[in-house]
């Protein structure tokens, strides 16, 4: 399995630069990286996915490195509605669904 | 375009008894999921469904049955409910695709509560 590995917890500040990285040594040639951000009482919802390099959408920059055993979400200017917990997931959908493993994600908590 | 209802939201159950939590999704998808979120836990897998009339086990299938009569529904049943079922259950559905990561839309889950 690719076992992912986060941080527990993060604080910030409004306005500023949050990276959330990801550290998944045992990735498969054929993985991709996913994150998504989950809010109190609602289910999680995709930010962005990659393979390789830099990938980057209206709302989130995602790095990956060329060994590919770590990703570092990056959110800039964040807000107070930013606050929520960051999931990084490892995988594909069509042969891998056991290897889909959600970890327990990251805290982010965004302060005035 | 509702994406992913689940029903109920809420339901407080006695040991013993059985429900089923329904999951619908209007996007067509052909892969359809359900998980259970535990504290501290992340999600985790309980049985997941590659499409209609087809289903099969996740991470944790112990004392939970799915059914997939129709594409856009999911059912997951609890046959005789135990406490250790007490959770936030998600229901989550994708595309197939080939090769890659399909992202999963996911319900705002159903709160269940067994006593």
């Amino acid at each position: 399995l690719a076992k992912t590995t986060q941080p527990i917890s993060m604080d910030s500040y409004e306005g500023q630069e949050v990276n959330i990285t990801c550290s998944h040594n045992n990735i498969a040639t054929n993985d991709y990286i996913t994150w998504y951000q989950q809010f109190p009482s609602q289910g999680p919802r995709f930010i962005i996915q990659g393979y390789k390099t830099k990938v980057t959408n209206e709302v989130a920059s995602l790095f990956i490195p060329a060994d590919r055993k770590s990703s570092t979400l990056s959110l800039p200017r964040v807000s107070l509605s930013d606050t929520a917990v960051y999931y990084c997931l490892v995988g594909v959908t069509n042969t891998g669904f056991q290897k889909l493993v959600f970890g327990t994600g990251t805290r982010l908590l965004v302060s005035p | 375009n509702a994406g992913v209802t689940q029903t109920p939201k809420f339901r407080v159950l006695k040991t013993g008894q059985s429900m089923t939590l329904l999951c619908a999704q209007d996007m067509n998808h052909e892969y359809m999921y359900w998980y259970r979120q535990d504290p501290g836990m992340g999600l985790r897998l309980i049985h997941y469904s590659v499409g209609e009339g087809t289903t099969a086990k996740g991470e944790v299938p112990d004392g939970y049955n799915v059914s997939r009569l129709k594409k856009q529904n999911f059912l997951l049943g609890l046959e005789s409910a135990a406490p250790s079922q007490t959770s936030v259950y998600f229901c989550a559905s994708s595309y197939a695709g080939q090769a890659r990561y399909q992202p999963q839309h996911f319900g705002d889950g159903t709160r269940l509560s067994i006593l």
